[in-house]
């Protein structure tokens, strides 16, 4: 079953932060988000394993809420490189695959 | 690290005829490969997941017979799309990983197949 992200698209100024979100209805092991530019393949941002833990990189960070099935991608001080599509990608305990969200994106102006 | 590759980066074939399409991983050992399907501004579309040297599980309602999936290598998979149809015009993507216990997938850039 799909994950469901919210919002489904965000404008900012640069410099505005942006929290997107990643529900599912079923039990996870491990959270992966990834960042898609128009035209271009997914480029794989950061993974969360089940634990609840949170992970940095460089300015964009994320957490994994376990029990409730809720992962959430922070972007700190946006760049107008942040700009593109942001996938989430579920995959249950047990499951080599991943079941990716329907997408935010995400739109930052000068 | 971690660098995919696919090939070729866009074809354009005739109704009836077959295409092929490469996935390289450059620098590890990919033990299971995916391949995806997207369309314009929606999102990843799992096709089937392979694992070196074993047959494809492809997912429900994607045909096994249309889309040939081959893993002979721990570093090359191959999709065919067979008799290839207008509405089989898509975005296909696909990804690779090492079998690591965290399961990080990394993405090759894409072929855009149009089909006239």
């Amino acid at each position: 079953q799909q994950p469901v992200q919210s919002p489904q698209a965000v404008i900012l100024r640069e410099g505005e932060d942006a929290v997107i979100n990643c529900s599912s209805s079923k039990a996870l092991y491990s959270v992966h988000w990834y960042r898609q530019k128009h035209g271009e393949a997914p480029v794989f941002l950061m993974i969360l394993l089940k634990g609840g833990e949170q992970k940095g990189h460089e300015k964009i960070s994320a957490s994994f809420n376990e029990k409730k099935q809720q992962s959430s991608l922070y972007l700190t001080a946006s760049q107008l490189s942040y700009s593109g599509t942001y996938f989430c990608g579920t995959r249950r305990v047990g499951a080599q695959k991943l079941v990716f969200g329907q997408g935010t994106r995400l739109t930052i102006n000068p | 690290g971690a660098v995919v590759s696919q090939h070729p980066s866009r074809v354009i074939c005739k109704s009836g005829t077959s295409v092929k399409i490469e996935c390289r991983s450059l620098d590890f050992q990919a033990t299971t490969m995916f391949w995806y399907r997207q369309f314009p501004k929606k999102s990843l579309m799992l096709m089937a997941t392979s694992n070196e040297g074993s047959k494809a599980t492809y997912e429900q309602g994607v045909e096994k017979d249309k889309f040939l999936i081959n893993h002979a290598s721990l570093t090359l998979s191959t999709l065919t799309v067979t008799s290839a149809h207008p509405e089989d015009s898509s975005f296909y993507i696909c990804s690779a990983s090492a079998g690591t216990e965290s399961g990080e997938q990394y993405f090759g850039p894409g072929t855009r197949l149009t089909v006239t």
